[in-house]
């Protein structure tokens, strides 16, 4: 069975400032990959995704994140960090299309002024 | 075009009665998944529909907990004799469940059980 670890459950930068959250998996084959920002009193909107081909993809809101195999890991990032970013973001893994999808535990991004 | 819709938003009941939740999903979408998210227990998978397949009811935490799907599109999660341990966020999704198999979320349906 597939599962995921985001080992940071709380994360404070400032404004402007770059951000990298943590993600780990664990599945045997190569998942499909994701990450969700929940917004307070809101559903899951999704970033981006990873399946195959570029490790780098490319999401909404000027964020990315790198598929590293070796690492088992799937970290986001996003240059500089806006106000509006303060959520609470949640990687996911599928074992295949069609599958359930299995959650990190989230972890909350505040952004200081 | 429209996403995936939940009702209600809000649902408070006494502990004991038995409760429906409804999600349309976004239409062209064979495949409807539930969730509950809690302070607890994180986001869990709950039970998953695929066209005309089988439910896969593997999440489903007790046996007052079932789901429906109508022809093909609207869901309806049904908690029996609720209790306290109910009380989550309880949030839809649907997606072409052709790969990669991207979910697409609704606003979800925050229970209270007293």
């Amino acid at each position: 069975a597939q599962s995921v670890t985001q080992p940071d459950i709380h994360i404070t930068v400032s404004e402007g400032a770059s951000l990298e959250l943590r993600c780990n998996y664990s599945y045997g084959a190569t998942p499909y990959l994701f990450w969700y920002v929940q917004s307070p009193g809101q559903g899951l909107q999704l970033l981006l995704k990873y399946f195959s081909g570029d490790t780098l993809v490319q999401g909404i809101k000027g964020f990315e994140a790198e598929f590293k195999r070796s690492q088992s890991s799937f970290n986001l990032r996003k240059p500089s960090v806006h106000w509006s970013d303060a959520a609470e973001y949640f990687c996911a893994v599928g074992a295949y299309a069609g599958n359930m999808l299995t959650f990190g535990g989230g972890t909350r991004l505040m952004v200081k002024p | 075009g429209a996403g995936v819709s939940q009702s209600p938003s809000n649902k408070v009941t006494e502990k004991g009665k038995d409760v429906e939740l409804r999600c349309d999903p976004i239409s062209g979408h064979t495949a409807l998944y539930w969730y509950r998210q809690s302070l607890g227990q994180g986001l869990e998978f709950l039970i998953y529909f695929q066209g005309n397949s089988a439910p896969d009811k593997s999440g489903l935490p007790s046996d007052r907990f079932s789901a429906e799907r109508t022809g093909g599109s609207v869901s309806t999660l049904t908690i029996q004799r609720t209790q306290q341990e109910d009380s989550a966020v309880y949030l839809c999704a649907s997606s072409t469940g052709l790969a990669p198999n991207e979910q697409y979320f609704g606003p979800g349906t925050r229970l209270t059980v007293t």
